[in-house]
């Protein structure tokens, strides 16, 4: 168990650009969280699976931005045509079936810089 | 919807002291309650979790939590902080469906620093 990994750590990028952020949970997780989380703030829930199943997702969440997570393993999430307040850090969890409370564990973080 | 307070953005201590660190929620229903660390550069690792039973929890490092359902809080105490323990607390309620949670509000932290 290495527990969750997201990739990559830093990402600088210029406005109007697209970026694209993977995460890989821990094994046999099968929930997987997105949150964001901006200088001074504490994380902001922004979506999460189940399986390959999209079950909820946040008012945060505008219409630039889409998560997936084919055969219910690793995840990406995309924004399109970045603009600068989407600056922040960008957590991923994951949590197991075998946890009644499904405590949710975080993985380091992609910081984006846009630019 | 819910909401967490913590009503200290900055908590200086000098090492050895005693801590608490406030934290207030909204949730309608039975609160899961967390608090959570974060240090420079880290993701977020749970101190402690309350979900039913026993109102006074323990987590790692010597944290515990005390939930008063008639005060809305879950305040964080440790009795003699290192200066390993300089870091970001977040306290967050977890939103439950069908019984399990699955979402958390997080409050906005407080940044703990730890004079020698």
């Amino acid at each position: 168990d290495t527990g969750v990994s997201q990739d990559p750590r830093h990402k600088i990028t210029k406005r109007g650009q697209n970026v694209t952020f993977r995460c890989d949970p821990i094994s046999e997780h099968n929930r997987l969280y997105w949150y964001r989380q901006t200088l001074g703030q504490g994380p902001e829930f922004l979506t999460y699976f189940q399986n390959e199943a999209q079950l909820e997702k946040s008012r945060l969440l505008s219409d630039r931005f889409s998560a997936e997570r084919p055969k219910g393993s690793f995840s990406t999430l995309e924004i399109q045509r970045t603009e600068q307040g989407d600056s922040a850090m960008y957590l991923c969890a994951s949590s197991s079936r075998q946890d009644p409370n499904y405590e949710q564990y975080f993985g380091p973080g992609t910081r984006l810089t846009v630019t | 919807a819910q909401s967490v307070t913590q009503p200290d953005i900055h908590i200086t201590v000098s090492e050895g002291a005693s801590l608490e660190l406030r934290c207030n929620y909204s949730y309608g229903a039975t609160p899961y309650l967390f608090w959570y660390v974060q240090s420079p550069g880290q993701g977020l690792q749970l101190l402690l979790k309350y979900f039913s039973g026993d109102t006074l929890v323990q987590g790692i490092k010597g944290f515990e939590a005390e939930f008063k359902r008639s005060q809305s809080s879950f305040n964080l105490r440790k009795p003699s902080v290192h200066w390993s323990d300089a870091a970001e607390y977040f306290c967050a309620v977890g939103s439950s469906s069908g019984g399990s949670n699955y979402k958390l509000t997080f409050g906005k932290g407080t940044l703990l620093t730890v004079n020698p």
